[in-house]
């Protein structure tokens, strides 16, 4: 079966510096795709960047990137020069390519940055 | 930009009543989905929908129903609402079943007394 875990319940950084959340994932199939999310204060979900399992390079846009270990089924996110609008909620999810399609989603990292 | 409206944003409804929340996308995308997201946890899917007239249960259908009578609608039913069904719930869509993003409401807090 799917599932989805992020240990991180929240992170406070300072501004301008490199937060990793960390999560990993379970499935069996052999082609899946990762995804990270981000829950604005005002509820609002919004698409971040995603990882396919098949691609061996760590995917990476604007301030975000993807630490991509597959041996571990662990993918974590990168922001690098946090600001103050990166405070957010961020959710890991994955989604197999066979059999389920659902997008199992894990519990969420509340992230802080200070200034 | 997609977009996913949802409607209402927020609703108070009594025990035992009955709700419909509704869901609109103008992205020409099959797939639709509901989520339920519980304070402090992540979103649980409960039903979801890749052609219209048709749905299908997710991981939490119990007390729930769904109807897709079109492509661009999704409506999610609570028959006899109970406080247990107190969450926000977000509405999706998609492109496709794979490595497309998932595009989402802003979501309807609902609060059953």
């Amino acid at each position: 079966a799917q599932k989805v875990t992020q240990t991180q319940t929240s992170i406070s950084v300072m501004e301008k510096t490199t937060v990793t959340m960390d999560c990993v994932y379970e499935t069996q199939d052999s082609s899946y795709f990762l995804f990270w999310y981000k829950q604005t204060a005002s509820g609002e979900i919004v698409f971040l960047i995603r990882q396919d399992s098949y691609k061996k390079e760590n995917a990476t846009v604007g301030h975000y990137s993807l630490n991509f270990q597959k041996p571990k089924s662990s993918i974590g996110l990168i922001i690098t020069a946090t600001q103050i609008e990166d405070s957010a909620v961020y959710f890991c999810a994955m989604r197999e390519s066979s059999g389920s399609w659902q997008l199992i989603f894990g519990s969420g990292t509340q992230l802080t940055v200070m200034p | 930009e997609a977009a996913v409206t949802q409607s209402p944003r927020s609703k108070v409804a009594v025990t035992g009543g009955k709700v419909t929340l509704s869901c609109h996308q103008t992205n020409n995308h099959d797939y639709m989905y509901w989520y339920r997201q519980d304070t402090g946890h992540g979103l649980r899917l409960i039903h979801y929908s890749y052609v219209a007239d048709s749905t299908e249960k997710g991981d939490i259908p119990d007390g729930y129903k769904a109807s897709r009578p079109s492509q661009e609608n999704f409506s999610l039913i609570l028959e006899l609402a109970s406080l247990s069904q107190t969450a926000v719930y977000f509405c999706a869509s998609s492109q496709d079943r794979g490595r497309e993003e998932v595009f989402f409401g802003k979501g309807t807090r609902l609060t059953v007394v």
